[in-house]
Parts: structure tokens; C-alpha cells; sequence
């Protein structure tokens, strides 16, 4: 059984305020870890795709660092911004067409 | 780019009817395509996943007669939810994707809330 986890469940934060959340997943049969970023009644948005045990992306505010060893993602936004607020959905992808989505960290922030 | 378009967005049905749901690739042509659905709370789960030109792959346990799929050409796929019944109630999403491009980045329609009465 392929095991996605993402904690916390949900999340409220202040505008300003720096945060992080957490994706666990198998440490074998890796072939890449994405995540998503999904606002309400939209179509989920491709955030980053990693590979590489130690691979860190970068995307203005937004970035993620991954351990494929012990089978693990840290997604982190700095200085939270009302339009930040959204489902952070991160999929572990375990061969060339399979992937499985874990059930998403709900982000609220507050001005 | 890579923009997906599903339609409709929310239905409502009568128990015993059937529900036809579409999704398109609009600015580039898509292999593959998945069927995705979700219950509260949970996470997406693949039901299926289709090439264009053959038959679908579902995943164990989801009923191949029930949850028709058809993927006509490389821009749209359909999920038909046939004789629909209250427990088909969900929200089902469908994503496309471009093969080995990008490694294997799929790009979601906005879902479609079903709800079956």
C-alpha cells in the first residue's frame, strides 16, 4: 500500500508569517515528487517537480527541499500573502505513469 | 499553456440517469489523460487512466461498466457515470498529460461536483 501523508491537515496563519508543511512518502520506488498548489474552484496549478534526493526548487516565495532517503518533502512559504491561501497537494510518483496524491495541507492566511 | 478545460462544473441528476462529463486539452495535445475522484476530506483517487485511440486502464476496484471512458482524440476525453445512483455523489477531476515531457507534469481540469439525488 502506497502511503501518501501530509500534515498538517490545515493550517491559519497571519499575513507576514513564514510556513511550512510536510509530504511523507515511500522511500523506495521513487521516480519524482510534485506538488501542486489548488485554489477554490480552480484547476490544481503545477508548483515543482523533483527528482533528486536533495533537490531544492525555488519559486518566488514558495520553495521545497526533498529527501528521498527517508521519504520526505518540505514545502515553505515566506511572508504569507492572503492570495497564498489555497490546498498544497504534493504526489509521489513511483514509475513513469503512476503517481499518488496525498489528501493536501488547506493553507488559510489572514490579512 | 497547457490549459485543461472541464465541463460541466456542477450537476445535478436524478438517481438512474447518466452524467457525461468532458475534458479537454486546449492548447496542446494530450497522451494521456486521467480520471481522478475525490471524496471529502480525502485525497484525489485515480480511477482511471486513458491513450488516446485505446481502451482505458482502470484501477482495481472501480467498475468499468459503471464509469465509462472514452478518448476519442489527443484534445478530449469523457467519463460517463451511467445509471448514476446518491453513492456516485463526488467531485471527479480529470488531468491530461504530455508523456515524457516535463517529467510527467499533469496539467487539471476545475473539477465537476456531482451530486445524484
Amino acid at each position: 500500500i502506497l502511503n501518501v501523508e501530509q500534515s498538517p491537515q490545515s493550517l491559519h496563519v497571519q499575513e507576514g508569517d513564514s510556513t511550512n508543511f510536510t509530504c511523507s512518502f515511500p522511500s523506495s520506488n521513487f521516480y519524482a515528487l510534485h506538488w501542486y498548489r489548488w485554489e477554490t474552484a480552480k484547476s490544481p496549478e503545477a508548483l515543482f517537480v523533483m527528482t533528486l534526493n536533495g533537490d531544492e526548487k525555488k519559486k518566488g516565495r514558495i520553495s521545497a527541499t526533498l529527501n528521498t532517503k527517508e521519504g520526505y518533502s518540505y514545502l515553505y512559504i515566506k511572508g504569507s500573502q492572503p492570495e497564498d491561501s489555497a490546498t498544497y497537494l504534493c504526489a509521489f510518483q513511483y514509475n513513469n505513469n503512476d503517481m499518488r496524491f496525498g489528501a493536501g495541507t488547506r493553507l488559510t492566511v489572514k490579512p | 499553456g497547457a490549459v485543461v478545460s472541464q465541463h460541466p462544473s456542477w450537476v445535478i441528476c436524478k438517481s438512474g440517469t447518466s452524467v457525461k462529463i468532458e475534458c479537454r486539452s486546449l492548447d496542446f495535445q494530450a497522451t494521456t489523460m486521467f480520471w481522478y475522484r475525490q471524496f471529502p476530506k480525502q485525497s484525489l483517487m485515480l480511477m482511471a487512466t486513458s491513450n488516446e485511440g485505446s481502451k482505458a486502464t482502470y484501477e482495481q476496484g472501480v467498475e468499468k461498466d459503471k464509469f465509462l471512458i472514452n478518448h476519442a482524440s489527443l484534445t478530449l476525453s469523457t467519463l460517463t457515470v451511467t445509471s448514476a445512483h446518491p453513492e456516485d455523489s463526488s467531485f471527479y477531476i480529470c488531468s491530461a498529460g504530455r508523456g515524457q515531457i516535463a517529467k510527467n507534469i499533469q496539467y487539471f481540469g476545475a473539477g465537476t461536483r456531482l451530486s445524484v439525488l
